[in-house]
């Protein structure tokens, strides 16, 4: 049973460019979540996809976007990208209803870098 | 708003000793409690989760975690760490939508 996948693993951007990261969440889930981790911090919620729409969001700007598949999997897009932005991006799946369902499990994440 | 504290942001310790890695988290709802970890260029692990039930909950490699709800704290043990134990491990809160909200994370490097 293949895990949460992600793709690439390490990406190196300029400032003001454009990214989109990939996540092909675990077998039998439907619910994708997408982190921030920034070096030597905690993840930091960006938002959730569930059939398709945007569910919950944290507090990221709008450049941040993504979409969900109807194969359940996802993207995530950075617009107009900023130095600070440099972080390992972390994609997590679960499965939506109930309290033992929802426990998310993690790719191994994108490392990107902004120069 | 939920948020969660890591008391220690490392812990050395020699292999085969104790450890604890100390967790209070702030909730005013529900409480769903998770503890993952991380090594070194690697997304996160879960180790342990806390949903109901018991308060005492464990892993398949030796740690456990006790749900304390009179002291806000999941603090995570074990009585015998080996090397392969060195890692980052994360604390996290649940909400009941479904974000999880982490602390800062706690380095703990066993030693030889």
């Amino acid at each position: 049973d293949a895990g949460v996948t992600q793709s690439p693993t390490h990406l190196i951007k300029t400032r003001g460019q454009q990214v989109t990261l990939r996540c092909s969440p675990k077998s039998g889930h439907d619910t994708v979540s997408w982190y921030q981790q920034a070096l030597g911090q905690g993840p930091q919620f960006i938002f959730q996809y569930y059939e398709e729409e945007e569910r919950q969001r944290g507090n990221f700007p709008d450049r941040f976007s993504g979409h969900q598949f109807p194969n359940y999997s996802s993207e995530l897009n950075v617009n107009a990208l900023l130095l600070g932005d440099s972080a390992l991006y972390l994609c997590a799946s679960s499965v939506l209803g109930g309290v033992y369902q929802e426990t998310q499990y993690f790719g191994p994440g994108t490392r990107l870098l902004v120069l | 708003a939920q948020s969660v504290t890591q008391l220690d942001s490392q812990v050395p310790v020699f292999e085969e000793a104790p450890v604890e890695l100390r967790c209070n988290y702030s909730s005013s709802v529900s409480v769903y409690l998770f503890w993952y970890v991380q090594y070194p260029n690697q997304g996160l692990q879960l180790l342990l989760k806390y949903l109901s039930g018991s308060t005492l909950v464990e892993s398949i490699n030796g740690f456990e975690a006790e749900f304390n709800k009179s002291q806000t704290s999941f603090h995570l043990r074990k009585p015998s760490v080996h090397i392969s134990d060195t890692a980052e491990y994360f604390c996290a809160v649940r909400s009941s939508r479904g974000r999880l909200t982490f602390g800062e994370g706690t380095q703990l490097t066993v030693n030889p």
